[in-house]
């Protein structure tokens, strides 16, 4: 089983709706990230977690919320969607210290 | 605030070598990191490097690291199909920051 999973793996939605994208883990880390990757643009930090009760945003929070709702999940939220969001989103966990970033398989989302 | 620069393309011909380049401007970088993703999939870590070495290598990759020009490459000797995929050049200077990531650097393998 993978390490960092992710659902919907695929989503079409429509301007205006709120969704949720999840991300499990099972590798026992503390630390948890969301990444948004549009072509050319490499990948832009939205949110991340170094623990349960810690939320931080990154260089592109506005539009997305998260909720770290245990040690092992960690969900991306768009309340209200629209069409520039359409993009592919990665999780990814870590540990304290220069480890490395391990990623889930990304969940492509179109906003129409 | 922390910037990290890629070509965003380089195309080789099968069995040569391929040089990828990356600029920072963080000066207290601290490790140096190269991540590669494959079509469809996530990103995956190739090697990395701490900033107190100037080189690093592991079997076809060599990573090269001028700190003076915040300059870092990745080589990949006898390059492969298989090798077609983006490069991520990634940095941070702490153990509590994030990674900063380029834009990328997609390889295209010519057989």
């Amino acid at each position: 089983d993978a390490d960092v999973t992710q659902t919907p793996r695929n989503r079409i939605t429509k301007t205006g709706k709120r969704i949720m994208l999840e991300c499990s883990q099972t590798k026992g880390h503390d630390r948890m990230y969301w990444y948004r990757q549009d072509p050319g643009l490499g990948l832009q930090l939205i949110y991340y977690s170094f623990d349960v009760k810690d939320i931080n945003k990154g260089e592109i929070s506005d539009g997305y919320s998260v909720s770290r709702q245990a040690q092992a999940k960690f969900s991306l939220s768009l309340e209200s969607a629209i069409p520039n969001q359409t993009a592919l989103y990665f999780c990814a966990t870590g540990e304290e210290g220069y480890n490395e970033q391990f990623f889930g398989p990304g969940t492509r989302l179109t906003v129409l | 605030g922390e910037d990290v620069e890629q070509s965003l393309f380089l195309s080789v011909r099968e069995g040569d070598s391929s040089v990828i380049n990356c600029t920072y401007t963080d000066s207290s970088s601290t490790y140096l990191y190269w991540y590669k993703q494959e079509p469809g999939a996530g990103l995956q870590l190739l090697t990395y490097i701490f900033s107190n070495m100037d080189m690093k290598q592991d079997q076809r990759l060599t990573v090269l690291l001028n700190k003076k020009d915040k300059h870092l490459s990745l080589r990949i000797a006898d390059t492969q199909t298989g090798d077609s995929a983006i490069y991520f050049c990634a940095e941070r200077n702490s153990g509590n920051t994030p990674l900063v990531f380029g834009k990328g650097t997609r390889l295209s393998v010519i057989a």
